[in-house]
This record gives structure tokens, C-alpha cells and sequence, in this order.
């Protein structure tokens, strides 16, 4: 069984960092693209950002370019995000996923509050 | 590509069927248009890709259909577990986008 578990979320002011990470079980791991996903407050689904398999290939959403840096430890079956710079906005629950195009498997999410 | 979803709610009884849209803004590349499901607290579950193929383990009542810029869901009927929101996502074109969601809510 497939399973994603995100750790790493909490409050934190704007303009400060933090970084997520997702343990990853039950799929080889270092074969698969894999992504962040995040929603807002009772708001709808945005694609962050995803990377291939090896690592040599990211990609982000224009609101994070810059600010965010995906990246994965493939020994360790773990992807993290790095987030700097963060705004009011970035304020959601942050999901990482599998990524086959579509997202077939899913962790249970972590809280990001950016606030003062 | 913005994905635009009708209607916002849609209220049915149990055993109606329901009929979701996702409109896209330019031609969905291949088709490649997913569907998910999320129920209140929980991640989003995929139900559809390729815009009509079903998930592994989704029930045969889920169909999706539609190519181009016009896709849709249809739940043929609308079990009490189906009460949720439903979310529309091209993965043709970087960034992959979402719809804002339909939801479906008990009459």
C-alpha cells in the first residue's frame, strides 16, 4: 500500500522559511515524478511543483518561482519543499503526491499559516 | 489553461444522477483531463484520467466523458458516500491546473 506522510508544517511569519518534508512507503519511489499540491483556506486545489524521478528536472507554479525549491533524497524515500520568502498567501494545506500526470496517491496534508 | 466548473453546488436526492462540467479555456492537449473527489478534512481521490478511464477501485457509477474544451462527470446515482466536492484537472500543459469545484450536497 502506497503511503505519504508530510511532516513539517506551522506558523510562521511573513517573510520567514520553512521546509516540508514527505516519507514515502509501499512504491519505489525513485521511479516516480512527485509533487506538491497545496489549497487554500476553504479554497480550491494549485499545483506547487513536481520533480522527475532522478531529480534534473523541476518545475513550479509562477507564484512560488523564485521562492520554493522542490527536492527529494531518493535513498531515503523522502521529497521536501523548501519555502522562503513566504506570504499571507502561501498560507494552505500542503499535500504531497504521486505524480503520473494525474495524482494518484496523496498524503494527508500539512498546515502552513503564515501570519503575524 | 483555466478550468471553469458548473454548476458551484448541485443539491440531488439519493439515486438521482448527477452531471458535472469542467470548460477549459484552449483544447485540453490529448485529452488529458482527470477528476477527483474530496470529502470534507481528507485529501482529494482521483476517479478519472484520460478524461473517461476510471481509477483503480472506482465504482462503474462514475463516468467521465468530453473532449476538446468541454468535459464532464456523471454519477448515473448518487450514493449517500458521493456527497462531496469534486474537482476537474488538465495535466496537457505546464502548470497543471484545477477547476475551483463543484459541490454535491444532499437535497
Amino acid at each position: 500500500e502506497v503511503q505519504l506522510a508530510e511532516s513539517g508544517g506551522g506558523l510562521v511569519q511573513p517573510g520567514g522559511s520553512l521546509r516540508l518534508s514527505c516519507a514515502a512507503s509501499g512504491l519505489t519511489f525513485s521511479t516516480y515524478w512527485m509533487s506538491w499540491v497545496r489549497q487554500g483556506p476553504g479554497t480550491g486545489l494549485e499545483w506547487v511543483a513536481n520533480i522527475k524521478p532522478d531529480g534534473s528536472e523541476k518545475y513550479y507554479v509562477d507564484s512560488v518561482e523564485g521562492r520554493f525549491t522542490i527536492s527529494r533524497d531518493n535513498a531515503k524515500n523522502s521529497l521536501y519543499l523548501q519555502m522562503n520568502s513566504l506570504r499571507a498567501e502561501d498560507t494552505a494545506v500542503y499535500y504531497c503526491a504521486r505524480d503520473i500526470s494525474v495524482f494518484d496517491h496523496w498524503g494527508q496534508g500539512a498546515l502552513v499559516t503564515v501570519s503575524s | 489553461i483555466v478550468l471553469t466548473q458548473s454548476p458551484g453546488t448541485l443539491s440531488l436526492s439519493p439515486g438521482e444522477r448527477a452531471t458535472l462540467s469542467c470548460r477549459a479555456s484552449q483544447s485540453v492537449t490529448s485529452n488529458y483531463l482527470g477528476w477527483y473527489q474530496q470529502q470534507p478534512g481528507q485529501a482529494p481521490r482521483l476517479l478519472i484520467y484520460g478524461a473517461s478511464s476510471r481509477a483503480t477501485g472506482i465504482p462503474d457509477r462514475f463516468s467521465g466523458s468530453g473532449s476538446g474544451t468541454d468535459f464532464s462527470l456523471t454519477i448515473s446515482r448518487v450514493e449517500p458516500e458521493d456527497f462531496a466536492v469534486y474537482y476537474c484537472q488538465q495535466y496537457g500543459n505546464l502548470p497543471r491546473t484545477f477547476g475551483q469545484g463543484t459541490k454535491v450536497e444532499i437535497k
